[in-house]
């Protein structure tokens, strides 16, 4: 069975440090993998997708990026912390585009 | 970009009552999910409809996805502790899905 690792779990970082938060998936190849980004009150905002190594779709411009160096890993990343990037972020994936993603357990960024 | 509406934003019932969350769109849907979140965690797949009148049910939660394809309901029968969490409906796009705000569901004993 296919499953999905996402770590840390929590993580708490200063204003202006960089940031790696990665996601694995395992049991299946090729995936569609994404990143969401969850702030307080508010709806899941897509972040980044990719369909394959070394693609990857910006939805939202911003302090952040993402990389897929294997095909099943993927990495979001930012040289500098804004305090608006705090929130939770989910990474998930998805057999193509059009079927159920299926989600991580999140990482809970806080910027002090 | 499609937007979806849910109503109620938050829900409060009494364990055993019955419950319906509504998903609305503007526009006609190509594919809607239910997500389930507990605080802090991850999204749990419930089901995707797809065709217009479709309804699915999973143990003792239902979802219908109206003729239209514009509406979505989830209702859960004989509400537990265990189906406390925050509900989100999400709709198909073309390589991503777009998520509703959520229902946050507490269920009181």
């Amino acid at each position: 069975s296919q499953t999905i690792h996402q770590w840390p779990a929590t993580l708490v970082q200063p204003v202006g440090s960089p940031l790696s938060l990665e996601c694995t998936v395992e049991g299946t190849s090729n995936p569609n993998l994404y990143w969401y980004r969850q702030a307080a009150g508010r709806g899941l905002q897509l972040l980044f997708y990719s369909v394959g190594i070394g693609q990857i779709s910006s939805e939202v411009p911003q302090n952040l990026s993402a990389s897929r160096p294997q095909d099943r890993q993927f990495i979001l990343s930012s040289k500098k912390l804004l305090l608006s990037d705090s929130g939770f972020y989910l990474c998930a994936w998805s057999v193509i585009a059009g079927r159920p993603q299926h989600f991580g357990d999140g990482t809970r960024l806080s910027i002090l | 970009s499609q937007e979806l509406e849910q109503s109620p934003q938050s829900l409060i019932v009494q364990e055993g009552k019955n419950l319906t969350i509504n998903c609305t769109s503007s526009k006609t849907l190509y594919g809607l999910y239910w997500y389930k979140q507990k605080y802090g965690e991850g999204l749990i797949f419930l089901m995707m409809l797809q065709k217009g009148g479709e309804e699915k049910s999973h143990e003792k939660i239902t979802a219908k996805l109206d003729e239209k394809k514009q509406q979505s309901s989830l209702h859960i029968t004989a509400s537990q502790p265990s189906h406390a969490g925050i509900y989100l409906c999400g709709e198909q796009g073309a390589q991503k899905l777009v998520f509703g705000q959520g229902t946050r569901l507490t269920i009181n004993p």
